[in-house]
């Protein structure tokens, strides 16, 4: 069963629009939720993350919202970059902080 | 230094070998993680460290061994793997306390079991 989940495996956006990366999540009891960003044969890279008890929470071009009614996150990512491709993962935390990701959406912003 | 630093980057080994991968951070992160990535796949999570002692085992079979020798180091060692155990292993490390929320990543080893 799925914990997080991300329903989108894919997204293209034109450079210098907005990319909306989508993530729903099960588990009532997660407090803090992550997104990342991965290129391929790398590691995992911090983006931004947002506590259970806000509903949004800004850095600089990435934009996360919550909406703990339906259970869902998503990332705002504006202007688009041509950088900004790669594969996005939605993560929940755990009690001992260890991460559950989504399956990932591969976002590919055209120049 | 938010550094998490794996060896080696890649690795092939035999179904009959014995090896280790290694991860180092200098963060002063006393939480430590394991995570198996395959293709196409999201990282799993395979043990948590906490304080060096294994707080989390994600029902791993035995050919993996994990082991915590300080607060800097995780070493995971690896016996008698098969081919599906092929898979982009990545460590990661985080605070196990206070506000800071994010956990970082190394750049994983690419293992290839033949």
């Amino acid at each position: 069963d799925q914990q997080v989940k991300q329903n989108s495996p894919s997204l293209s956006v034109q450079e210098g629009r907005i990319s909306i990366l989508n993530c729903d999540y099960t588990n009532s009891m997660f407090d803090y939720f992550l997104w990342y960003k991965k290129y391929p044969a790398e590691g995992p890279t911090f983006l931004i993350s947002i506590s259970s008890i806000k509903d949004k929470n800004e850095d600089g071009r990435f934009t996360v919202f919550l909406n703990k009614s339906a259970k869902h996150l998503s990332l705002h990512i504006v202007p688009s970059q041509p950088g900004d491709s790669a594969v996005y993962f939605c993560a929940s935390r755990g009690s001992a902080r260890q991460l559950t990701f989504g399956s990932g959406t591969q976002l590919t912003v055209l120049p | 230094d938010t550094e998490v630093t794996q060896t080696p980057k890649h690795l092939v080994m035999g179904m009959t070998n014995k090896k280790s991968l290694k991860c180092e951070q200098h963060m002063g992160h006393r939480a430590m993680y394991w995570y198996k990535q395959k293709a196409k796949k999201p990282p799993e999570l395979m043990f948590v460290y906490s304080y060096e002692k294994l707080s989390i085992n994600e029902s791993v079979p035995s050919r993996f061994s994990p082991e915590c020798p300080n607060s800097s180091l995780l070493n995971l060692h690896l016996h008698a793997l098969q081919p599906e155990d092929s898979a982009l292993y990545l460590c990661a490390s985080s605070q196990s306390t206070g506000r800071s929320t994010e956990a970082f990543f190394g750049q994983g080893t690419r293992l290839t079991v033949v």
